[in-house]
């Protein structure tokens, strides 16, 4: 079975421009997370979804992010315009949405703004 | 702030060693437990997940968890060098169903 799917899997780009990241969850789970990950924060949640619904978006850091999931199988995660300090990895996780259920990971996106 | 402490290391143990790896929690209503397993430039990869007190064994792997210490832990047994990675410990978040709050991480490193 095919794991959760992201792309790009690298994207570097200049300040000021709007970056889009792309996730495919796992088929038949209906929960999906958007992560960030830096050496100085660690992993943070930025967002996640219950049944294509945004459920918790606290962890978005402002308004420049925005996030969608127009069906279960796919979802954005957009930033613009980007910023140098957006410079980190994404991944994107989703679970079969029970409680307590385990989350699986993305390869993630490496994103640089220069 | 719900948090996850996990001590950063490096952690070096000799091949064939048990490593323990250890992780506390600030939210007493936590009801679920993973350890990940992350290589350098991969993603997370789940290795464990517990939900009662006690100890959970899944081959060279044994999760441990003492809720009223807000304590759980992993052991690796008969370390190798593949096992060489940083670990993450998440706790669900309590209250919800979904979200987990990670640690930061240790880094094992398992010399040959």
């Amino acid at each position: 079975d095919a794991g959760v799917i992201q792309s790009p899997r690298h994207e570097v780009t200049e300040m000021g421009q709007e970056v889009t990241l792309r996730c495919k969850p796992i088929s038949g789970h209906n929960s999906l997370f958007w992560y960030r990950q830096t050496m100085m924060r660690g992993l943070e949640l930025l967002i996640y979804f219950n049944n294509n619904v945004p459920i918790d978006d606290s962890g978005m850091p402002e308004d420049r992010f925005s996030a969608k999931m127009p069906n279960a199988s796919f979802s954005t995660l957009k930033i613009q315009p980007s910023e140098p300090r957006d410079s980190a990895v994404y991944f994107c996780a989703s679970s079969l949405g029970r409680r307590g259920d385990e989350q699986f990971f993305g390869p993630g996106t490496r994103l640089t703004v220069l | 702030q719900k948090e996850v402490e996990q001590n950063s290391g490096p952690l070096s143990v000799p091949e064939g060693a048990i490593a323990s790896l250890n992780c506390t929690y600030s939210d007493r209503v936590s009801q679920s437990f993973f350890w990940y397993r992350q290589y350098s430039g991969k993603s997370p990869e789940l290795i464990m997940s517990i939900y009662s007190n006690g100890d959970k064994e899944d081959g060279r792997f044994t999760a441990q968890l003492n809720k009223a210490s807000q304590y759980v832990s992993l052991l690796i047994r008969d370390s190798q060098p593949s096992d060489s990675a940083t670990y993450l410990c998440a706790v669900n978040s309590g209250g919800s169903n979904y979200k987990l709050t990670f640690g930061k991480g240790t880094l094992l490193t398992v010399n040959p």
